[in-house]
């Protein structure tokens, strides 16, 4: 059964600091996505990682993937408020494309 | 329209009630998928369609819940006889195929309230 774990859960940070999210999951996977949910609103696509080594950037956000240790992690640079949302990272099992499983989310919040 | 959309936003049913959900997914788009999210939780897989085909319907947790997609557009997800642990918000989504970058974009899901 594939799992996915994402640490911290929970996360307050400064503005102008950096910080990593942790995505690991249990068993080979097609991808991985990353997601962005703000409060009551559904979840924006970030980026999504398809091969060992992807590295994708966007703003103060960079994301990577090792299929080998199984971990995607999502770096913060120089964080600002308006980052502050809820960070989900997403697989898909080897072989199966279509059901994304996905870990519990990331709950970063940014302070002044 | 540019985005998927959902209706209705919110739905309070009382509990033994029975509701329906619709999902309009992005023109064009041949796979659709239905989430259910439980408050503090990530998003969980319920039932996937490629046009009106249901390939996959392994995450729907039980008999109650039914998903159709009858013209390959709009899919409407059903539940009979609602519970309380049927309250969570739920999630549509679709993709233009299941392929290589499978990109899903998400509605606004309709948060289902039972009491």
């Amino acid at each position: 059964e594939l799992k996915v774990e994402q640490n911290p859960l929970f996360l307050s940070m400064q503005e102008g600091k950096n910080y990593t999210i942790y995505c690991n999951y249990s068993t080979t996977s097609d991808r991985l996505y990353w997601y962005r949910q703000d409060p009551g609103k559904s979840l924006e696509s970030l980026f999504v990682l398809l091969s060992n080594g992807a590295v994708k950037q966007e703003g103060r956000l960079m994301a990577s993937l090792d299929t080998k240790a199984r971990l995607s992690t999502l770096h913060i640079t120089a964080a600002v408020h308006d980052l502050s949302a809820t960070y989900f990272c997403a697989v898909t099992l080897a072989g199966n494309n279509r059901k994304l499983i996905w870990g519990l989310g990331t709950s970063l919040a940014v302070n002044p | 329209g540019a985005g998927v959309s959902q209706s209705p936003r919110y739905k309070v049913a009382k509990r033994g009630q029975d509701v329906a959900l619709r999902c309009d997914p992005i023109s064009g788009h041949v796979s659709l998928f239905w989430y259910q999210q439980a408050l503090g939780q990530g998003p969980e897989f319920l039932t996937y369609f490629q046009n009106e085909a249901q390939l996959d319907k392994s995450g729907l947790p039980s008999d109650r819940f039914f998903a159709e997609r009858p013209e390959g557009s709009v899919s409407t997800l059903k539940i009979q006889r609602t519970q309380q642990e049927d309250s969570a918000v739920y999630l549509c989504a679709s993709s233009l195929l299941a392929g290589r970058d499978n990109e899903q974009f998400f509605g606004p899901g309709t948060r289902l309230t039972v009491l």
